[in-house]
């Protein structure tokens, strides 16, 4: 099956500076890379996806960019505030077509911390 | 709309007794999830369903059983509880179809098992 790894496991930066998140997989047929954010005692939360037909997304202060030859993708978070502290999942998975089911293969998760 | 709720919100079991965790969706998904939440290991797979009446199983099966009699529907059960299951349980649900493949979470269920 898909194997993610994540990396940092812990990540701290101060406000105002960019934080960088990356994940490898091991499944080249994988073609959805979401990222999720999950608050402390909260659920996790999609905050972006990428699909394997395009490079580079971005959404305001966050963008992820995916290497299918390399295998691996990146969350990349801008001008980072208080408010961005929390742990993020990178996930993969193969999606469009009915016998892989659309299972998540989710990495162990990055605690990033913004100190103010 | 409520999206995924999950009752119990919290639960303290003692070895070997039972329990059933119910989650429960609105927005008529097709497919549901049941991961569980260690610390430094991420989400992990339970089981799944992809329709009413259909189940399967996820990276760590062992210990638990789901149904899914109702599309808006999906129990995972405890048959014997162990301490090594204390965690947090979450369910999810999604359409897989269209332009979204994302996966919506409920809040989650703090399970300790003594």
């Amino acid at each position: 099956g898909e194997n993610v790894e994540q990396h940092p496991s812990t990540l701290s930066v101060q406000e105002g500076d960019s934080a960088v998140i990356k994940c490898t997989y091991s499944d080249s047929a994988s073609n959805y890379f979401p990222w999720y954010k999950q608050e402390l005692g909260k659920r996790p939360q999609l905050i972006i996806d990428i699909r394997s037909n395009v490079g580079e997304k971005k959404d305001q202060r966050i963008a992820v960019t995916l290497n299918k030859t390399a295998k691996h993708f990146s969350l990349h978070i801008t001008e980072t505030q208080p408010e961005d502290s929390a742990v993020y999942f990178c996930a993969a998975s193969i999606v469009g077509r009915g016998s892989t089911l659309g299972r998540l293969y989710f990495g162990r998760g990055t605690q990033l911390t913004v100190w103010p | 709309n409520a999206g995924v709720t999950q009752t119990p919100k919290f639960r303290v079991l003692k070895t070997g007794q039972s329990m059933t965790l119910l989650c429960a969706q609105d927005m008529n998904h097709e497919y549901m999830y049941w991961y569980r939440q260690d610390p430094g290991m991420g989400l992990r797979l339970i089981h799944y369903s992809v329709g009413e009446g259909t189940t399967a199983k996820g990276e760590v099966p062992d210990g638990y059983n789901v149904s899914r009699l109702k599309k808006q529907n999906f129990l995972l059960g405890l048959e014997s509880a162990a301490p090594s299951q204390t965690s947090v349980y979450f369910c999810a649900s999604s359409q897989l179809a269209g332009v979204s493949y994302e996966q919506f979470f409920g809040p989650g269920t703090r399970l300790t098992v003594l």
